[in-house]
């Protein structure tokens, strides 16, 4: 029945590893999203992807880089970890060419780099 | 750019009693705005939203919003707080935004904690 899921739910992990967040969404929507929420809980967009072509590319180290192997999926992967990543990682869909209103959110990946 | 502010970090309010959450915007076109509750440990769940139309949107969970646009305002509002209305709430207005190409993308606020004191 979930709707949008993320794995891990928890990832800790040493600074300089690489590590890889997944997503899937069942909804049937053409339009994912990764948001970050840091510990004072502001959210910021990351990336978007319609249809498995990137579309919102924002101020982001190059060190992040999703995948969308279709449109289903959306991965998030990150290199050299650093302590400045230590976040909760949400995503989310929506269907864009219902006009996209209404987002849909994954129960997040909350990352600790130690 | 476009943005939404949310200026109180927290609200407290009684069990029964009305809330108010505010959120103003700040677009060049036409507001989509947006409100999300965020319960602990979970993802971001959609409440309501206003397009056009009636000023007074009615919501999930008995919540609504008011959309003033002399204010450029965007209140939530409960005539009943309940002690599970515990939660963070976000406001949030769609971005055309010309850098995207005409893709949606949605900025959200900084969030206001609603603590309901039983």
């Amino acid at each position: 029945d979930t709707a949008v899921s993320q794995t891990p739910k928890y990832l800790v992990t040493q600074m300089g590893n690489d590590k890889s967040i997944k997503c899937e969404q069942n909804l049937g929507h053409d339009t994912m999203y990764w948001y970050k929420q840091d510990s004072k809980k502001f959210l910021k967009i990351m990336f978007s992807y319609n249809n498995k072509e990137l579309i919102i590319n924002e101020t982001v180290p190059n060190r992040f880089s999703p995948k969308s192997p279709d449109k289903a999926h959306l991965n998030l992967h990150i290199n050299s970890l650093e302590l400045g990543d230590s976040a909760v990682y949400f995503c989310a869909s929506t269907q864009r060419t219902s006009g996209g209103i209404e987002q849909f959110f994954g129960p997040g990946t909350r990352l600790t780099v130690l | 750019a476009q943005s939404v502010a949310q200026p109180e970090d927290q609200v407290n309010v009684a069990e029964g009693n009305p809330l108010t959450v505010k959120c103003t915007y700040s677009v060049s076109g036409n507001p989509y705005l947006f409100w999300y509750v965020q319960y602990p440990n979970r993802g971001l769940q959609f409440l309501l939203k206003y397009i056009t139309g009636d000023n007074l949107v009615k919501g999930s969970y008995g919540f609504e919003a008011e959309f003033n646009k002399s204010q450029t305002s965007f209140h939530l509002k409960k005539p009943s707080a309940l002690v599970s209305d515990s939660a963070l709430y976000f406001c949030a207005v769609r971005d055309l935004g010309a850098l995207s190409g005409g893709y949606q993308k949605v900025t959200f606020g900084t969030g206001t904690k609603l603590q309901v004191i039983p």
